[in-house]
């Protein structure tokens, strides 16, 4: 069965510090893909990236960086220099390639950048 | 900018009703979703589709329904409305692109409050 858990709940840090969220994923299959995103309070989600279960390269953009390791199952989402745009909800998530109909999202981590 | 648009945004109205969230998308997507987000923020899908005249239950049972006539339209309906269905209801919709896993664009989301 595929299941994304994102341990952290909320986290609170103040502005211009760096902040890693945590993802850990469980699937049987080989190939499957790992999505962020990101739902700003007007609730809206907003695709953030997507990973391939072949490309374990690590990914930057802007202060956005990810981690993806298969060795720990894990797709590590920090945001450095953070700002206050940055406060939001993030969902980490989880599609396996023969059930391509599906997404699971992960419960959510509640990200509060104070001024 | 995703073109995927919701409406109600918001509706708060009585135990009994019937009411149908409405979700378009104009980007010519085959597969739309319904997602159940609760105030804890968890995202449960309930409805999906492959295309017209396809639809399929999600993971988390729901007394509501589901159509699909066109392929840019996904109407979500429910009978008669209970406080348990207050929540917001998400629509989203992916690309069909060979064995590749789009990522969802989704709606604003429709805010149900039933008193």
């Amino acid at each position: 069965a595929q299941k994304v858990t994102q341990a952290q709940t909320e986290i609170s840090v103040v502005e211009k510090e760096d902040v890693t969220l945590d993802c850990v994923y469980e699937t049987r299959d080989t190939t499957y893909y790992l999505f962020w995103y990101k739902q700003p309070p007007s609730g809206e989600l907003v695709f953030l990236i997507r990973r391939n279960s072949f490309d374990e390269q690590n990914e930057i953009s802007g202060r956005y960086s990810w981690n993806f390791q298969k060795s720990t199952s894990s797709f590590n989402f920090t945001i450095t220099a953070s700002q206050v745009v940055d406060s939001a909800v993030y969902f980490c998530a989880l599609s396996e390639a023969w059930r391509d109909d599906k997404i699971i999202f992960g419960k959510g981590t509640r990200l509060h950048i104070l001024p | 900018e995703a073109d995927i648009y919701q409406t109600p945004r918001y509706l708060v109205i009585g135990t009994g009703k019937k009411i149908t969230l409405e979700c378009s998308q104009t980007m010519g997507h085959d597969k739309m979703y319904w997602y159940q987000q609760d105030p804890g923020m968890e995202l449960h899908l309930i409805h999906y589709s492959y295309g017209v005249n396809s639809t399929e239950k999600g993971d988390l049972s729901s007394e509501s329904t589901v159509s699909r006539i066109r392929t840019e339209h996904f109407p979500l309906t429910l009978e008669s409305a209970r406080p348990s269905h207050t929540s917001q209801y998400l629509c989203a919709s992916r690309p069909t692109s060979g064995s590749f896993n789009g990522e969802l664009f989704f709606g604003e989301g429709s805010r149900l409050t039933v008193l």
